[in-house]
């Protein structure tokens, strides 16, 4: 399967510890997006990189959240001091160039208790 | 600020059914995406429109990019059960960053 591979696709982690995503995009993908997705809403845009560049960042993702894309392949997202409201599906999505299709990966639920 | 609104936010519908969803804007998007989300999944694209105007069908549903860019419909006809789903549209805007903007999403029941 080449699509987008996301892993863990759950997580539930108390208040407080640090969680990390990964994500890896449909090969030759050189742009690769983190969005948020909390209940019945559509998804929110996180942070966006073309290659190994992170060209943009959501006001949405404070200082406890971070991405990498070290080598322009896979991508992590780290949130630290997880907080109640962190609680949301991760979803990461992947494409060839900055008008092209976007394919999703399933998503990490993340649940913080 | 949500730049895309899609209307309406739920539908429950019978069998057999046509359906209509929107999606409007008042910004011009280069490209617009219609995305199927079935719950706890990421979201499965359908369809890319790219020209004002164009019309593309996939059986049974039919897209359609207004002319000027700024807005989109989904027409599905003798809907099924198995369209039940969030129905989302994502556009990509013709200035500045390349990221993709959601619209607020359509649920949609089909009752058997």
């Amino acid at each position: 399967d080449t699509g987008v591979s996301q892993n863990p696709r759950h997580k539930i982690t108390k208040r407080g510890q640090n969680v990390t995503f990964r994500c890896d995009p449909i090969s030759e993908h050189n742009r690769l997006y983190w969005y948020r997705q909390t209940l019945g809403q559509g998804p929110e845009f996180l942070t966006y990189f073309q290659n190994e560049a992170q060209l943009e960042k959501s006001r949405l993702l404070s200082d406890r959240f971070s991405a990498e894309r070290p080598k322009g392949s896979f991508s992590t997202l780290e949130i630290q001091r997880t907080e109640q409201g962190d609680s949301a599906m991760y979803l990461c999505a992947s494409s060839l160039d900055g008008n092209a299709e976007a394919f999703f990966g399933q998503g990490t639920r993340l649940t913080v208790v | 600020t949500q730049l895309l609104e899609q209307s309406p936010q739920f539908l429950s519908i019978q069998e057999g059914e046509n359906l209509t969803v929107y999606c409007n804007s008042s910004s011009v998007f280069s490209s617009l995406q219609w995305y199927r989300q079935e719950p706890g999944e990421g979201p499965v694209l359908l369809v890319t429109v790219v020209t004002g105007g164009e019309v593309k069908k996939l059986k049974r549903l039919t897209f359609q990019f207004g002319d000027a860019r700024k807005d989109s419909s989904l027409h599905i006809t003798a809907a099924q059960p198995g369209d039940t789903g969030l129905y989302l549209c994502a556009g990509v805007k013709t200035s500045g960053t390349y990221k993709y903007i959601f619209g607020t999403g359509t649920r949609l029941k089909v009752l058997a």
